[in-house]
């Protein structure tokens, strides 16, 4: 089990471009989601999805898009990356909704020049 | 929307001392409360959970944490700190789909 993977570990972007951030879980887990972790800010949620074809917006969802085709991946796209949107995200999963534990990657850290 | 306090940014504790990290919650139901560690450079790592029942929840590495309705607190203890558990400690409540953090707790531990 690798549990949940994301790539890339680091990135970095000029203003305007576009990436997806990706993850992976290989535990048949049916909620994923995505943070964003800001010094002092702690984790925020972005986006999250309850089930394949199901995604809502979180917290800070601006600037962000998700899908989630099949219950193994759930990609975060950038669509005109922002000097404020340097941060590190964390992708996450829990094997059903409704507020159970969640098993989070590694994370990939963003610079946005 | 649901809010999670963690009043102290940053903790020093000697090696084999006890350790105290508070979490408030506002949240209108009985919560889902969880509390997180992350190492340098790590993802995060469950330390323990709260669904209902017993209010004094045991975790892994020797962490425990009592729900207090009254006070609206969820705080983690450990009675015996070493020096690998220096760390940023978090605190999050669950509201359906949706989880919050608190800030976190950064955690120095001195030999």
């Amino acid at each position: 089990n690798a549990g949940v993977t994301q790539t890339p570990k680091f990135q970095v972007l000029k203003t305007g471009q576009s990436m997806t951030l990706q993850c992976a879980q290989d535990m048949n887990h049916e909620y994923m989601s995505w943070y964003r972790q800001d010094p002092g800010m702690g984790l925020r949620l972005i986006h999250y999805s309850v089930g394949a074809g199901i995604t809502d917006q979180g917290e800070v969802p601006n600037g962000y898009n998700v899908s989630r085709s099949t219950t193994e991946d759930f990609p975060l796209r950038l669509l005109s990356a922002a000097p404020s949107q340097t941060s590190v995200y964390f992708c996450a999963s829990s094997p059903r909704r409704g507020s159970y534990e969640q098993y989070f990657g590694p994370g990939t850290r963003l610079t946005v020049t | 929307a649901q809010s999670v306090t963690q009043p102290d940014i940053h903790i020093t504790v000697s090696e084999g001392a006890s350790l105290e990290l508070r979490c408030n919650y506002s949240y209108g139901a009985t919560p889902y409360l969880f509390w997180y560690v992350q190492s340098p450079g790590q993802g995060l790592q469950l330390l323990l959970k709260y669904f209902s029942g017993d209010t004094l929840v045991q975790g892994i590495k020797g962490f425990e944490a009592e729900f207090k309705r009254s006070q609206s607190s969820f705080n983690l203890r450990k009675p015996s700190v070493h020096w690998s558990d220096a760390a940023e400690y978090f605190c999050a409540v669950g509201d359906g789909d949706q989880f919050y953090f608190g800030t976190g707790t950064s955690l120095t531990v001195i030999p």
